[in-house]
């Protein structure tokens, strides 16, 4: 059973560009959640997808944003980018909300240069 | 608010010995879950072992438990026989109560070091 696939694994921008990250989850889950890793402030929910509606929502600006697609795939975008925006993006599933496990992926490394 | 706090920023132990992260959490809500991930250098999380809160027993898994002290608030994972594979960063996470959310509120995770 394959997991949770995130693609780019490497990602370099520069400041003012955008991005978009995805996430296939594993095959059945329906939540896909995101998560940003820093140094600094270590990691940090974005949002969390079920079945194609946000169910939640970290403190983090607007330019920072989410979709779900029907097959449970899962899209993040980042518009404007800031220097601080360099991180590790993580991406985790579980198969319901009721979780014990949140499986995660590899992550995208971003380097807005 | 809650909050995981993880005081051991680098550990060292050596190979085939037992070591002891440490994990202390502050919640308000009855029902919560908490969870240990594994991080090595590749990036990826790894789940180790979870523990609800209204779970009698600790948790065990593998090599893996999880001394769970209620009343301290504190979750400490326990990993025995240290094997080299296990040179990662050790993170605990907690969930809300509600259960239905993939948020977890994670420490600053712990660096662990096995020594041959």
């Amino acid at each position: 059973k394959a997991g949770v696939t995130q693609t780019p694994r490497y990602l370099i921008k520069t400041r003012g560009q955008q991005v978009t990250l995805s996430c296939s989850p594993i095959s059945g889950h329906r939540s896909v959640s995101w998560y940003q890793q820093t140094p600094g402030q270590g990691l940090q929910f974005l949002f969390e997808y079920f079945s194609e509606t946000q169910r939640n929502k970290g403190n983090f600006p607007g330019r920072f944003s989410g979709r779900q697609f029907s097959n449970s795939r899962s899209e993040m975008n980042v518009s404007t980018l800031e220097l601080g925006d360099s991180a590790l993006y993580l991406c985790a599933s579980s198969l319901t909300g009721r979780i014990e496990k949140l499986f995660f992926g590899s992550g995208t490394q971003l380097s807005v240069l | 608010a809650q909050k995981i706090t993880q005081t051991q920023p680098g550990m060292f132990v050596q190979e085939k010995e037992a070591v002891t992260l440490d994990c202390t959490y502050d919640t308000s809500d009855p029902s919560y879950g908490l969870f240990w991930y594994k991080q090595p250098s590749s990036g990826e999380m790894i789940f180790l072992i979870y523990q609800g809160s209204y779970d009698q027993q600790n948790a065990t898994e593998g090599r893996y438990s999880l001394n769970f002290q209620k009343a301290r608030k504190s979750a400490n994972l326990v990993i025995s026989a240290s094997q080299l594979g296990d040179s990662a960063m050790y993170f605990c996470a907690m969930r809300d109560g509600s259960g239905n959310t993939g948020k977890l509120i994670f420490g600053q995770g712990t660096t662990l070091q096995v020594k041959p």
